[in-house]
């Protein structure tokens, strides 16, 4: 089946460590976007990138990192800058198609703890 | 980028009719209005999208007038399970990449 994966479902981290959260996606999308949602309010988009080997910053990317060096992945690293990373992290992607617009895929999240 | 603009928080009660509206004054002439709905501790997932006039699916409807600067989320009959927060997006035309999501409407449906 077609769709965006992410993982781990869970994770934990200690303060003061990096860690990655994995996205996939078998769509054959040229776009993908990471948002962060803490309790109770909207997505806020982290980094976005529409082709391989290019990403932009999106509008919290401060104490986060990506990378995008094959199409099908967009892994995101929260970083020890980032101060309070406690939140629900969302994968997506979409097609890129001039000026029509497209239906965007979400992962299922990664919830993660700082402990 | 066209900014959105829609109630924070609505409440009904099952079976009846639910209308969310979003304003987007600064709308652009090839924009799209697209909108999702989000589960709790689940990703937003696509409900319906349109250009002008109206468009029904087995979901919803969307209703957008001529002057485009507002839309219309219509969910008939709405059930237990229809409670949910409603994104109201428009997507750049300028395809600049960014794909960005307000705070949304939180639907309280209630039995």
């Amino acid at each position: 089946d077609g769709g965006i994966t992410q993982s781990p479902k869970y994770l934990f981290r200690k303060e003061g460590q990096n860690v990655t959260l994995s996205c996939e996606q078998n769509l054959n999308h040229d776009a993908m976007y990471w948002y962060r949602q803490d309790p109770g309010q909207g997505l806020r988009l982290i980094y976005y990138s529409q082709i391989v080997n290019d990403f932009q910053k999106g509008d919290i990317a401060e104490g986060y990192s990506v990378s995008r060096e094959k199409k099908e992945s967009f892994p995101l690293t929260v970083t020890s800058a980032q101060k309070n990373p406690t939140a629900f992290y969302l994968c997506a992607s979409s097609a890129v198609a001039g000026n029509q617009n497209t239906e965007a895929f979400f992962g299922q999240g990664t919830r993660l703890t700082v402990v | 980028l066209a900014k959105t603009t829609q109630p924070i928080s609505m409440d009904s009660y099952e079976g009846q009719e639910v209308n969310i509206t979003c304003s987007h004054n600064n709308i652009a002439t090839n924009d799209y209005i697209t909108w999702y709905q989000q589960f709790p501790s689940q990703g937003p997932r696509f409900i319906i999208q349109g250009y002008k006039t109206k468009v029904t699916n087995e979901v919803a409807s969307l209703f957008i007038p001529a002057d485009r600067k507002s839309s219309t989320l219509s969910l008939p009959r709405v059930s237990l399970s229809d409670t949910a927060v409603y994104y109201c997006l428009v997507y750049p035309s300028s395809n600049t990449g960014k794909l960005i999501f307000g705070q949304g409407t939180t639907l309280q449906v209630k039995p």
